[in-house]
């Protein structure tokens, strides 16, 4: 059963659009939604990352956008550039304590020239 | 500081046989935790090592295993590969077990054939 569900599976925008990736989940004990970017051949690296305290958190181009009531979160790269071109996956655990991260099944970003 | 190390890169192995992987932490990281990756499954977590303890095994069969030692270096084991088992092996590893950001390392490429 997948804890995190991720969507879409792929995406293709044009350069300096903005692209927006969905992830929605059951588990409410779940109070930590990290998004990682993966290039190919490379391990996943940590964007960003939200708590269910706050509705939005922007790091540079990335935000991210939490809706605790319906359970879902999402990512919004904005101007991105063909160097965003990657796989993005969220994530969740449950709690600092929490040693698992209950993955998406990451969504893969094409951005054309 | 250096990241997470993981060893070897890519490996052929055999249905049958066993295989060891590696992983190095971020230095004084303390808490060293498992994923296998594969494009049907994602990304599904083994197990967390901290203070050379188990802390929490995903749901995999008990084929594979895991030890840390005491410089907080990991290894992994999976014995009787089964062409299933082909996979890339993350390795991340975060300071302690109560901080939630986990750093991971480029992975291991194992091939079962």
């Amino acid at each position: 059963q997948q804890q995190v569900k991720q969507s879409p599976q792929s995406l293709i925008v044009q350069k300096g659009g903005i692209p927006i990736i969905n992830c929605a989940y059951e588990n409410t004990a779940f109070d930590y939604f990290p998004w990682y970017q993966q290039f190919p051949g490379k391990g996943p690296a940590l964007l960003i990352a939200i708590r269910p305290d706050v509705s939005e958190k922007k790091e540079g181009r990335f935000t991210i956008s939490f809706n605790k009531s319906a359970k879902q979160f999402s990512l919004h790269i904005m101007d991105s550039q063909p160097g965003d071109s990657a796989t993005y996956f969220c994530a969740a655990s449950k709690g600092p304590g929490a040693n698992n991260l209950f993955f998406g099944t990451g969504t893969r970003l094409t951005v054309i020239p | 500081k250096a990241g997470v190390t993981q060893t070897p890169r890519y490996l052929i192995k055999t249905r049958g046989q066993q295989v060891t992987l590696s992983c190095s932490p971020i230095s004084g990281h303390r808490s060293v935790s498992w994923y296998q990756q594969t494009p049907g499954q994602g990304l599904q977590f083994l197990f967390e090592y901290f203070s050379e303890t188990q802390r929490n095994k995903g749901n995999f069969p008990g084929r594979f295993s895991g030890r840390q030692f005491s410089n907080s270096r990991s290894e992994m084991n999976v014995s009787t590969l089964e062409l299933g088992d082909s996979a890339l092996y993350l390795c991340a590893s975060r300071p302690s077990a109560n901080q939630e950001t986990q750093y991971f390392g480029p992975g291991t490429r194992l091939l079962v054939l």
